[in-house]
């Protein structure tokens, strides 16, 4: 079962910042949250991830509380192509752990 | 150049057929992974492989069979197909600690 508890749906306007929440309370001291998408009728794609600093990268920028336990997807600006859901995945580094997904957030950026 | 690529894209085949999904990865990876995708929209992990050999298999039935004759591929043989097998299938590929990277999807339809 998914570690993380994300909003049902979104709404962002177009060349707002969306914010997307996530809450992984059991989160493990190994465990890294990553953040992937599915753009409607495609394969999930990797956002970005981290373990407690806060990153960012051409896509997005992650957020994390100083006690793990909630997350914040931010995309700076989003755009129509930024439509899809998000999903939030707490995962052990290493090994060969798959990716176990929730629901997800369905994020629809409005023009 | 495709890094995961699946074929088919579609397939529509009648119940009791045995039908086969191929999966190739050119990243260099050791593991791979079977995803099914339902109705629900639940991506929900069936199979993982590394370098060759089964390490995950979650609870799916036996009337599903990956084969992985290298580690750049790992094909899905799906024997007397039931109405209930009708999803979208993923196949993805990680190396160890990295991020996974999935393919666009195998829509089968079971009539």
């Amino acid at each position: 079962d998914a570690k993380t508890t994300q909003p049902p749906s979104m709404d962002c306007a177009e060349g707002r910042a969306a914010n997307l929440p996530c809450n992984h309370s059991t989160i493990s001291g190994n465990e890294y949250v990553y953040w992937y998408r599915q753009i409607h009728s495609q394969g999930p794609q990797y956002i970005i991830h981290g373990l407690k600093n806060n990153e960012t990268n051409e896509m997005a920028s992650l957020i994390i509380t100083e006690d793990r336990k909630s997350s914040t997807l931010i995309l700076p600006h989003a755009t129509l192509r930024d439509t899809a859901v998000y999903y939030c995945i707490v995962r052990v580094a290493g090994g060969n752990t798959p990716l176990v997904f929730g629901k997800g957030t369905r994020l629809s950026v409005i023009a | 150049d495709t890094a995961v690529s699946q074929t088919p894209k579609y397939l529509v085949t009648q119940m009791g057929n045995d039908k086969s999904i191929k999966c190739e990865q050119n990243l260099g990876h050791d593991t791979m992974y079977w995803y099914k995708q339902d109705s629900k929209k639940f991506l929900k992990i069936m199979f993982s492989y590394n370098n060759k050999e089964l390490i995950i298999n979650e609870t799916v039935p036996n009337r599903f069979s990956p084969k992985s004759p290298d580690k750049a591929h790992l094909n899905l043989h799906i024997n007397s197909l039931e109405l209930g097998d009708s999803a979208v299938y993923f196949c993805a590929s990680s190396q160890v600690i990295n991020t996974i990277y999935f393919g666009e999807g195998s829509w089968l339809t079971v009539v």
